[in-house]
């Protein structure tokens, strides 16, 4: 089993352009999780989504946009990449209920330098 | 605000034992997870505390105090393969989990 993938592997962007960060799960997970990693941060919440046709705002959605059209698939676009997005991009996925906390399964990362 | 405090660096020895505190304010609070984060790896969960207590799990052990927003880590007969970040994470009121910065975890031989 795969679990979570993610791609690509590290990109170098210019300033302006737009790109979109692909995540894909094969665990039939209905939450799905995009963070940024920035060093000496915590990670921050960008979107998430608890189940498939829905999404939500986390603690830093500026910039950055997501769709959830079916369950296996969360990609994150940047519409015009600006340097301090240069970070460490995580894609996680969780079998998230209601009344429950559970535990969140991480992608290996996407490294972005915007220039 | 919502807080999650750890400390940055700690650093010990092979065969020791090493304890790394988390304090947090969150609003609300639905259980505390630790993960262990290599270099260049994404993380990885290590436990999990919802009541007051310790959890033990092998070599890991990770105690919770609701009353004193407290958790720590402990980690025995460390092993070289144990230098990692170690993340302290909380599910707040909508299950959503606030990260602290993670404490980087040096072990010398």
């Amino acid at each position: 089993t795969a679990g979570i993938t993610q791609a690509p592997t590290s990109q170098i962007l210019a300033a302006g352009r737009s790109m979109t960060l692909r995540c894909t799960q094969d665990m039939r997970h209905n939450a799905m999780y995009w963070y940024r990693q920035d060093l000496g941060l915590g990670l921050r919440l960008i979107h998430y989504s608890n189940t498939a046709g829905t999404t939500g705002k986390g603690e830093v959605p500026d910039g950055y946009s997501v769709s959830r059209a079916n369950t296996d698939d969360f990609p994150l676009t940047l519409a015009s990449a600006v340097p301090s997005q240069t970070s460490v991009y995580f894609c996680a996925s969780s079998d998230f209920t209601s009344g429950g906390a559970d535990e969140q399964f991480f992608g290996p990362g996407t490294r972005l330098t915007v220039l | 605000g919502q807080n999650i405090d750890q400390p940055t660096e700690m650093t010990a020895t092979e065969g020791a034992i090493v304890q790394i505190n988390c304090t947090y304010q969150t609003s609300g609070f639905n259980g505390l997870f630790w993960y262990q984060q290599h270099a260049g790896e994404a993380p990885t969960f290590l436990s999990y505390n919802v009541l007051d207590g310790l959890e033990e799990k092998g070599r890991f052990s990770s105690f919770l105090s609701r009353s004193k927003g407290y958790s720590y880590l402990l980690l025995k007969e460390l092993q070289m393969k144990d230098s990692a970040s170690y993340l302290c994470a909380v599910s707040d009121r909508n299950y959503q989990l606030i990260w602290g910065a993670g404490t980087k975890l040096i072990i010398k031989p």
